[in-house]
């Protein structure tokens, strides 16, 4: 069983729609976050947080620690979001815990 | 600016030779670690080290080896021993420390492909 869980695994959307991610995980964790991964391959940090909501541009990250559930939300999705989105909890014990990502495409 | 840069980006290997995947980071952070990436899997850690000269093994360490003689570099061999060593491999930093966010920075990643 996979410590982090995330759903959908491929979501295709038209540009302009609204685009919600979900991540539920299994450990206590001292942080969350939201990594952004390009078909070049590079990693790039989206949001790390430990409570609440963040909010960077079209891009909304909530987390709900009491159900180990987090969200992340495009608003007016563009083609430019089309990426694999990778959700990542940082554990009580200092271990990183990887979801396998979910495969975003924006068509025109 | 300041960042983690890997190389090569793609590397091709024959099988039985040992190949070594290079990772330097400028952000003076403490803690390295090497990734790898297989299709429909989330990442998984190979080695990672917080302290020059001491590293230690993660959960796909077999086959592979690290070192860590500066904190800038910590480069990854991937030997012969490696079964299926075809992969996407990440580099990552972070400071440690109470005064750190914790927050993981990646390098661009190797693929390296065994023909």
């Amino acid at each position: 069983k996979n410590e982090v869980e995330q759903s959908p695994q491929n979501l295709t959307a038209q540009e302009g729609e609204f685009i919600t991610i979900n991540c539920s995980y299994s450990v206590g964790i001292s942080a969350l976050h939201w990594l952004q991964q390009h078909p070049g391959g590079g990693i790039v940090s989206l949001f790390m947080l430990s409570s609440g909501k963040k909010k960077h541009g079209r891009l909304i990250a909530t987390i709900n620690i009491q159900e180990k559930h987090s969200s992340l939300h495009i608003t007016a999705s563009h083609p430019r979001d089309s990426a694999v989105y990778i959700c990542a909890v940082k554990s009580t014990g200092n271990q990183f815990y990887f979801g396998t990502g979910t495969s975003l495409t924006v068509i025109p | 600016d300041g960042g983690i840069t890997q190389s090569p980006k793609y590397l091709f290997r024959k099988e039985g030779q040992n190949v070594t995947l290079s990772c330097e980071q400028n952000l003076n952070h403490d803690a390295m670690y090497w990734y790898r990436q297989d299709p429909g899997q989330g990442l998984r850690l190979i080695y990672y080290s917080q302290i020059v000269n001491d590293f230690q093994k993660g959960d796909i360490a077999e086959g592979y080896s690290v070192s860590r003689e500066k904190k800038e570099s910590f480069p990854l061999t991937v030997t012969s021993a490696q079964k299926n060593p075809t992969a996407f491999y990440l580099c990552a930093s972070r400071h440690l420390g109470q005064v750190s966010t914790g927050e993981l920075f990646f390098g661009e990643g190797s693929r390296l492909t065994v023909l």
